[in-house]
């Protein structure tokens, strides 16, 4: 099993439809994120969950909202997204060590999702 | 405001010759973490090194260096005896805050350098 899962690798949506992607990690980490990758533009940070709560929103739509049930699943709710959603979404994991250093993020595979 | 600039978009070399990716930053912070990933067409961003503001020699992991000029705010990954498993995208990236922050795994990522390595 590799560090970090997601599902599904690639999703096709409808602007009117609800769908989710699933993160998990296994490697004991603690903090998850979720980052956006769309053509020709920088990794975009979106959420961050240290110890399951989130810390971090990148003034990201709320037609996007994160679920972390624990510390080794994060999930991204969709609903009525734009065409212009449509990216690679990554996830990643870590252990933040309160400042000191932590490691390095590890990433998943990706979902990539096209909006229709 | 931070930021990584990778000023070049692609890049060829050939198989088991070296090859130098740039990568300069911007910070105000006394304390931050560079990093170097490297993504396959697969998708998977891979972790290949790390080097802390603080570190005094420049890293190493394997065929992978990091050519750290902090004066020059400059943070080039250099891959030796290049194999073709290096055709890639690769991301230079930096981690704001150090020793006292709570929440310090921000990365800021540059663009990216296509890499293509030809036999």
């Amino acid at each position: 099993e590799t560090g970090v899962t997601q599902t599904p690798r690639h999703l096709v949506m409808g602007m009117t439809n609800k769908k989710s992607l699933k993160c998990e990690q296994h490697l004991g980490h603690n903090a998850m994120y979720w980052y956006k990758q769309s053509a020709k533009k920088p990794l975009e940070l979106m959420f961050v969950y240290n110890f399951k709560e989130q810390t971090e929103n990148n003034s990201v739509p709320s037609r996007f909202s994160p679920e972390c049930p624990n510390s080794s699943h994060l999930f991204l709710h969709l609903h009525t997204l734009q065409p212009e959603d449509s990216a690679l979404y990554l996830c990643a994991s870590s252990q933040d060590r309160g400042g000191r250093r932590n490691t390095e993020a590890f990433f998943g595979q990706g979902t990539r999702l096209t909006v229709v | 405001a931070q930021k990584i600039t990778q000023t070049q978009p692609g890049m060829f070399v050939q198989e088991k010759e070296a090859v130098t990716l740039d990568c300069t930053y911007d910070t105000s912070d006394q304390s931050y973490g560079l990093f170097w990933y490297k993504q396959p067409s697969s998708g998977e961003m891979i972790f290949l090194i790390y080097q802390g503001s603080y570190d005094e020699q420049n890293a190493t992991e394997g065929r992978y260096s990091l050519n750290f000029q902090k004066a020059r705010k400059s943070a080039n990954l250099v891959i030796s005896a290049s194999q073709l498993g290096d055709s890639a995208m690769y991301f230079c990236a930096m981690r704001e805050g150090g020793i006292g922050s709570y929440n310090t795994d921000k990365l800021i990522f540059g663009t990216g350098t296509r890499l293509q390595v030809f036999p």
